[in-house]
């Protein structure tokens, strides 16, 4: 049973949409994470957060925003949707210092 | 520079067999380990884990070795069922740090 919840699944948009990502955990988990997937790639850190108003840049550069201001949810948001933003967005939540992230389902997004 | 590699994109294993996926990594600050499993079109779940305190864990079919010295660890399914098919993901972190990902091994388990 997941305890972690991305919304939507999957999305198609048109070049230049706005668009936010939904994140929501119910475990109480301090840090949480996005990670960007390409088919057949690692997953790559976009972003990640050590709890409320902290958010920091990960390994990947990307256009994408995220902000934290309750615990229990963690959206990213794009400005302005570019076909080289197609990708699945996966979000994950931990308990640190050195426990196993839970992820969410994904979002499959297509931007055309 | 990829810090976690998993060198075999695909592995193929009949029913009942013993799988053996693999991974290596450059970072020798890395102290935790973690395999993961994803199906397509689902976030990946957490498999097991090895702390670089010990050389092996084990839970149920799934147990993972870890060589430090060869900055190497592997995870081995056995019995296989066709139910493991999937994706697997090998993982490490530094410290407590972000983890790090490798490429993945599509694992098939043929009936």
């Amino acid at each position: 049973e997941a305890d972690i919840y991305q919304t939507p699944r999957y999305l198609v948009i048109g070049t230049g949409k706005k668009i936010t990502l939904e994140c929501s955990q119910t475990m109480g988990h301090d840090k949480m994470y996005w990670y960007q997937q390409d088919p057949g790639m690692e997953l790559h850190l976009i972003h990640y957060s050590y709890g409320v108003n902290s958010t920091e840049k990960g390994d990947l550069s990307s256009e994408s925003t995220v902000s934290r201001i309750r615990t229990e949810h963690f959206p990213l948001t794009l400005e302005s949707a570019r076909p080289s933003h197609t990708s699945q967005y996966l979000c994950a939540s931990s308990e640190p210092p050195n426990t196993e992230a839970f992820f969410g389902q994904g979002t499959r997004l297509t931007v055309v | 520079d990829q810090q976690v590699k998993q060198n075999s994109p695909s592995l193929s294993v009949q029913e009942g067999r013993i799988s053996i996926l693999n991974c290596d990594y450059t970072n020798s600050m890395f102290d935790y380990f973690l395999w993961y499993k994803k199906y397509p079109a689902e976030g990946p779940t957490f498999l097991i884990s090895i702390s670089s305190i010990k050389d092996k864990n084990e839970d149920g079919r799934f147990t993972v070795f870890l060589n430090k010295s060869a900055k190497h660890l592997s995870l081995h399914i056995v019995p296989s069922q066709p139910g493991d098919s999937a994706v697997y993901f090998c993982a490490a972190s530094a410290g407590g740090q972000n983890f790090v990902f490798g490429p993945g091994t599509r694992l098939s388990v043929l009936p």
